[in-house]
């Protein structure tokens, strides 16, 4: 079946503009977790959804980001006035359920270049 | 804070050997342990997961071994192709939701 899809697959935008990436989760997948990965390093959790709600947004750095899961199914990860730092490739996964015991499935993720 | 890291960053292993890979964990908390692999311009995906309740599991020529008492993850390939070329992270769960990685160990296989 098709796995967790992210658009688009590479952005590059100017420092200050507003970007907005998106996240099609594996269907019938009620959680969904934006990371996002530095070069060279592990992917960072930003923000947990279980169902339309933000369970966990912990992970987010300020208050430029912020995401949203209207329906239940696609999220959107906003970013306002962009900075060069934001720059990092921005990985979506979903699981069956949210929890510890289940698999998290990522998508290719969407590579930010802020310049 | 508490992390995950690994401990070396590069390994580098002949085609038809096995392979190791080593994880620190600090969180004793952590209760639920992954090995992701993940190749350029991809996420990273699923190998094998242990929980702390564990010390082994076996899978398709990967091994997970836990021990707890030293906060050590280790991931084993057995027979070392070169399609297991890849970055490999450990990630713990202890939170319920959110997944802490380490910093990855690239492997090189050389035919």
């Amino acid at each position: 079946g098709a796995g967790v899809s992210q658009t688009p697959s590479n952005k590059v935008t100017e420092k200050g503009k507003y970007v907005e990436l998106r996240c099609d989760p594996i269907s019938g997948h009620t959680a969904l977790y934006w990371y996002r990965q530095s070069l060279g390093q592990g992917p960072e959790f930003l923000i947990y959804f279980q169902g339309t709600g933000a369970a966990d947004d912990s992970g987010l750095p300020n208050d430029r980001f912020f995401a949203v899961r209207p329906e239940g199914s696609v999220s959107t990860l906003k970013i306002q006035r962009t900075e060069r730092g934001d720059s990092a490739v921005y990985l979506c996964a979903s699981s069956v359920v949210g929890g510890e015991a289940y698999e998290q499935y990522f998508g290719p993720g969407t590579r930010l270049t802020v310049t | 804070g508490e992390s995950v890291g690994l401990h070396l960053p590069t390994l580098s292993v002949q085609e038809g050997d096995n392979s190791i890979i080593n994880c620190a964990y600090s969180n004793s908390a952590s209760d639920y342990f992954i090995w992701y692999k993940q190749e350029s311009g991809k996420g990273p995906q699923f190998i094998i997961d242990i929980r702390s309740n564990m010390d082994k599991r076996q899978g398709q020529r990967v091994t997970v071994l836990l021990n707890k008492t030293v906060k050590h993850l280790s991931l084993q390939i057995a027979a070392t192709q070169p399609g297991d070329s890849a970055v490999y992270f450990c990630a713990e769960n202890n939170a319920g939701n959110m997944l802490t990685f380490g910093g990855g160990t690239r492997l090189m296989v050389k035919p």
